[in-house]
């Protein structure tokens, strides 16, 4: 069965390290993202991509880099992590055929920066 | 530009009772609406999604919304809660040729036996 996977699923990292968080699919799906959950905040959109090359900014882009390589992999990186990233990172995907495409998500990551 | 609100970040119900979560939206060009619903340490997944199709949306578990223009509403209902419902439920909306949902704050509910 296809399905999207995150790694890892916990992590802890202290203030300035660079950390990143992997995602791969095998939907096939062009479209990718990245979103943070934070109590009172719901899912914010840090980046997404809509195939191979292409990444774009969401809502809250800063501090957080991706790259598409592959149709498979979006893997997001802190350049130097802060508190204030301390979260739970999900990932997602959709075909890219039509705006009622239906997201799939990974099981998130919780990321912990002390 | 879009918007989802989600009314009430809690909802408590006893087993058996009427399920009712509540979400309106705010767009300017036809929307169409999702229902995703968060498990404990789980991601989303989707419960049901309008599609302009019908109104009247059923989907996985005994949920179903009603997409109502008039009132821009698109309330999530289940006639009577089990305790395997538990769980945090997100309103989504997608508009005007985006791919990219709008997300509501989540509502949690919360099964009493």
């Amino acid at each position: 069965d296809a399905e999207i996977t995150q790694s890892p699923r916990h992590k802890i990292t202290e203030t300035g390290r660079q950390v990143t968080l992997a995602c791969h699919q095998t939907w096939n799906h062009n479209n990718m993202f990245w979103y943070r959950q934070d109590l009172g905040h719901g899912l914010r959109l840090i980046h997404y991509s809509y195939g191979v090359q292409d990444t774009n900014k969401g809502e809250v882009s800063d501090g957080y880099s991706v790259s598409r390589s592959n149709t498979e992999d979006l893997p997001l990186t802190l350049e130097s992590a802060a508190s204030s990233q301390t979260s739970v990172y999900f990932c997602a995907s959709s075909s890219g055929t039509g705006v009622t495409d239906t997201q799939y998500f990974g099981p998130g990551t919780r990321l912990t920066v002390l | 530009a879009q918007s989802v609100t989600q009314l009430g970040s809690h909802v408590s119900v006893s087993e058996g009772a009427l399920v009712l979560l509540r979400c309106n939206y705010s767009s300017s060009v036809p929307p169409y609406l999702f229902w995703y619903v968060q498990y404990p340490n789980q991601g989303l997944q989707l419960l049901l999604k309008y599609t302009s199709a019908a109104t009247l949306v059923k989907g996985i578990n005994g949920f179903e919304a009603e997409f109502k223009k008039s009132e821009t509403s698109f309330h999530l209902t289940k006639p009577s809660a089990h305790m395997s419902d538990a769980a945090e439920y997100f309103c989504a909306v997608s508009a005007g040729g985006s791919y990219i949902p709008t997300f509501g704050r989540g509502t949690s509910l919360i099964v009493h036996p």
